[in-house]
């Protein structure tokens, strides 16, 4: 009940593309939701994140969309550019519990 | 520059070896964290620590050990006990303690056995 799951594993899309990486998870007590963003040998970084309570948050390129009921989000880049190539983690987090990760998609922009 | 610092950025262990892993950070967080990565996995807790001297274990903390004498500092030692230490280790922290607040992570170090 404690794990993440992210889909698809890989996703390779053009230049100008819009990937979709999706997360699902089971535990209703998860009440905050962060993507992160990993280049290849460094540390991921916080790139957006959500609570239930929202359906949608957009940051720059970046969007979550949230389903609630369907105990789904996922991760949207707009207009995506060869610098987006990165691994994404989708994490969540029960209140006094330490976060669970995803597995990771690793995303590759053609240009 | 207010950040997480983890060295060295590569570090080799011989078969018997006992190795130490650095993190520091100056932003004043309460909670710390170190973390596994191992390829095609998603991140594996270790060890956390909430406040200075407490620290608790993670989901695999065999083979491992850490100390928390500062605030700023919580150093990870891969012991000869941990059979298969090849992998990214990733240091993060967190404004506030358990669940409080986001992490924020090193640039990891990558552990390989020679």
């Amino acid at each position: 009940q404690q794990q993440v799951k992210q889909s698809p594993q890989s996703l390779i899309v053009q230049k100008g593309g819009i990937p979709i990486i999706n997360c699902a998870y089971e535990n209703t007590a998860f009440d905050y939701f962060p993507w992160y963003q990993q280049f290849p040998g460094k540390g991921p970084a916080l790139l957006i994140a959500i609570r239930p309570d929202v359906s949608e948050k957009k940051e720059g390129r970046f969007t979550i969309s949230f389903n609630k009921s369907a105990k789904q989000f996922s991760l949207h880049i707009m207009d995506s550019q060869p610098g987006d190539s990165a691994t994404y983690f989708c994490a969540a987090r029960e209140r006094g519990q330490n976060f669970v990760f995803g597995p990771g998609t690793r995303l590759s922009v053609l240009p | 520059d207010g950040g997480i610092t983890q060295s060295p950025k590569y570090l080799f262990r011989k078969e018997g070896q006992n190795v130490t892993l650095s993190c520091e950070q100056n932003l004043n967080h309460d909670a710390m964290y170190w973390y596994r990565q191992d390829p095609g996995q998603g991140l594996r807790l270790i060890y956390y620590s909430q406040i200075v001297n407490d620290f608790q274990k993670g989901d695999i903390a065999e083979g491992y050990s850490v100390s928390r004498e500062k605030k700023e500092s919580f150093p990870l030692t891969v012991t000869s006990a941990q059979k298969n230490p090849t992998a990214f280790y990733l240091c993060a922290s967190s404004i506030g303690r358990q669940g409080a607040g986001t992490q924020y992570f090193g640039p990891g170090t990558r552990l390989l056995v020679l």
